[in-house]
């Protein structure tokens, strides 16, 4: 399989909270982050997590970790229409290369 | 916040022409650039990374004779793509990351650029 995945769509009520998951198999990564990519775009960086926290609050973003697990969660608060976008989870690894997973498109319906 | 400027952004070429894609960093110095590409739904493919006055290191399966990259400068790196063909068609993304920096900063992604290839 991918070495980092996604499930490919979500789809949520405006207001709701929104939950995106990845998975990855290499263990080594400092660390992993979260990018947003809207309609015909680049990417912007949402958040990072270092690989020895569980936890991480942003405003409206809270990022998982779980390293036994192999498994990181991205969860946005009161998601609002302009969340609609494509979000891809990515690990950090040697020679400063990231690896990104599959992308997740997040669609916010009223 | 620092800014990547990526030109053009969309182009449309011929069957065997070539096609150069510019990656500028605008407020900071980058030695080193990636150059990826997303194909429709997809994720990103690590094409090649680009180094500042040296070779571009590229990845597996990713031809360096057809995918020429230079990076003369440290705010500039070109990929061309050369006898263009329409599976070339997709959306090619560069970043940069600041000189000396962590990997706990932002790479820094221009804005994409989608080729299609007639």
């Amino acid at each position: 399989g991918e070495d980092v995945e996604q499930s490919l769509f979500l789809s949520v009520r405006e207001g709701d909270s929104s939950v995106i998951n990845c998975t990855y198999t290499d263990s080594s990564s400092t660390y992993l982050y979260w990018y947003k990519q809207e309609p015909g775009a680049g990417l912007q960086l949402l958040t990072y997590i270092f690989s020895n926290m569980d936890m991480k609050q942003d405003q409206r973003l809270t990022v998982l970790l779980n390293k036994k697990d192999k498994h990181l969660s991205l969860r946005i608060a009161d998601t609002q229409t302009g969340d609609s976008a494509i979000y891809f989870c990515a690990r950090g690894g040697g020679g400063n290369k990231l690896t990104f997973g599959t992308g997740t498109q997040l669609k916010v319906e009223l | 916040g620092a800014v990547v400027s990526q030109h053009p952004s969309r182009v449309i070429c011929k069957s065997g022409t070539s096609v150069k894609i510019e990656c500028r960093s605008l407020d900071f110095q980058a030695t080193t650039m990636f150059w990826y590409r997303q194909f429709p739904k997809q994720s990103l493919m690590l094409m090649a990374t680009s180094n500042e006055g040296s070779k571009a290191t590229y990845e597996q399966g990713v031809e360096k004779d057809k995918f020429l990259i230079n990076h003369a400068s440290l705010t500039l790196s070109t990929l061309t793509v050369t006898s263009a063909h329409p599976e070339d068609s997709s959306f090619y993304i560069c970043s940069a990351r600041a000189q000396g920096v962590p990997m706990n900063t932002e790479a820094f992604f221009g804005q994409g650029t989608r080729l299609t290839v007639v």
